[in-house]
């Protein structure tokens, strides 16, 4: 089983629509966990970072923590054409060292249409 | 601010040839990373450096080797290129106070 496991989609909506992006991961020491977008032949950026469990709004874009199912989540309310990308989740055990080495998921392809 | 730079941009070797990824980071930040990507793989980790003067092995080092050249500059070495090398190459720079990495551009390189 691997560390961390992504859908790799491809995913594709329309635009308005509600997109909802998931990782499920097998440590449960992982603390730090963070969703980075990536543009066709660009490097990935972050989007969304939260520690530990619960929810995080920025915007459109609301991240969700649930430790107890091992379960991570990046909803997209309204979404548009420019959100169509590759969403990769990561995560960490802690800030520093070695713990600090993000795994990531292999990535969502989002496609969103006008 | 430039933040994480690469070079080049783009490169094509033969089997066997040899090359540096030059990566360099101006947000003085301490710990450096070297990912490739490849196509239903994700992002795997080659090499990291925690500190200057530190290097260590990631998930992927094999055929590959890094130098941190000081605070800023962190290189990527194929001695022997292979094709299994082709990929997309990412650098990564990450400061202490937080765990988010930053990532370059990236470097495409086919090995034929």
């Amino acid at each position: 089983q691997k560390e961390v496991e992504q859908d790799p989609g491809p995913l594709s909506v329309p635009e308005g629509a509600i997109v909802s992006l998931n990782c499920t991961y097998s440590n449960s020491a992982f603390q730090y966990f963070m969703w980075y977008r990536q543009y066709s032949r660009k490097g990935p950026e972050l989007l969304m970072y939260t520690y530990s469990s619960g929810n995080k709004e920025d915007g459109r874009f609301t991240a969700q923590v649930d430790k107890s199912s091992k379960y991570i989540s990046l909803f997209i309310r309204d979404s548009q054409p420019s959100d169509s990308a590759t969403y990769l989740c990561a995560m960490s055990l802690n800030y520093g060292g070695s713990q600090g080495n993000l795994i990531f998921g292999k990535g969502t392809k989002l496609s969103v249409k006008p | 601010n430039a933040g994480v730079t690469q070079t080049p941009k783009f490169q094509v070797l033969k089997t066997g040839q040899s090359m540096t990824l030059q990566c360099a980071q101006d947000m003085n930040h301490n710990s450096m990373y070297w990912y490739r990507q490849d196509p239903g793989m994700g992002l795997r980790l080659i090499y990291y450096s925690a500190s200057e003067g530190t290097t260590d092995k990631g998930e992927v080092p094999n055929g590959y080797n890094v130098s941190r050249l000081n605070k800023r500059e962190f290189s990527l070495r194929l001695e022997s290129a292979a094709p299994s090398q082709t990929s997309v190459y990412f650098c990564a720079s990450r400061g202490l106070a937080g765990g988010e990495q930053f990532f370059g551009p990236g470097t495409r390189l086919t090995v034929l």
